[in-house]
């Protein structure tokens, strides 16, 4: 099993780009989760799917975040316009039945 | 608001001790409780799981459970260096989807 995979793993770009990040969950788990993490704030949950569903995007900043997961095996998060304090180390995980999470690498976004 | 609360440390012990590491959270209806460890630079990886009162051991690691008084604990045997990291206590909250609440962590350090 490859685990779950995010992709870029290190993203730089410029104030008012937009960003995507990508992430494929480990086969047969039927939650997804975003979640962001800073020094300041620790781990946020920004949105989850369960079944390719959005459940809860309480936590998404604000409009400028979005996120899709168009089939079981994928998923994005987009921030558009982004914004210095955007910059974070984004984690996706996934899991299957009320089970821990695996979580991916991460996408480190600095936004500068 | 559903909280978990750790103490952020840093917890220092030396080798060969043991490590203890606690948790409250504030939801009474919580079913199931999770540690996470996490190394500098590194995603979250799940090390234990607790779904009923009492002790869970896993080699080195026990985790506790107390539902009345709403308090996990993660108790780490002979501890060794390469022990040092942030430990996430993690509680699944009661709304489907295995969304789970994070606690802020707790730092470990393990002197040689």
């Amino acid at each position: 099993d490859a685990g779950v995979i995010q992709s870029p793993r290190h993203e730089v770009t410029e104030m008012g780009q937009e960003v995507t990040l990508r992430c494929k969950p480990i086969s047969g788990h039927n939650s997804l989760f975003w979640y962001r993490q800073t020094m300041m704030r620790g781990l946020e949950l920004l949105i989850y799917f369960n079944n390719n569903v959005p459940i809860d995007d309480s936590g998404m900043p604000e409009d400028r975040f979005s996120a899709k997961m168009p089939n079981a095996s994928f998923s994005t998060l987009k921030i558009q316009p982004s914004e210095p304090r955007d910059s974070a180390v984004y984690f996706c995980a996934s899991t299957r039945d009320p089970y821990g999470y695996t979580f991916g690498s991460g996408t480190r976004l600095t936004v500068v | 608001q559903k909280e978990v609360e750790q103490n952020s440390g840093p917890l220092s012990v030396p080798e060969g001790a043991i490590a203890s590491l606690n948790c409250t959270y504030s939801d009474r209806v919580s079913q199931s409780f999770f540690w996470y460890r996490q190394y500098s630079g590194k995603s979250p990886e799940l090390i234990m799981s607790i779904y009923s009162n009492g002790d869970k051991e896993d080699g080195r690691f026990t985790a506790q459970l107390n539902k009345a008084s709403q308090y996990v604990s993660l108790l780490i045997r002979d501890s060794q260096p390469s022990d040092s990291a942030t430990y996430l206590c993690a509680v699944g909250a009661d709304t489907g989807g295995f969304k789970t609440i994070f606690g802020a962590g707790t730092r470990l350090f393990v002197k040689a």
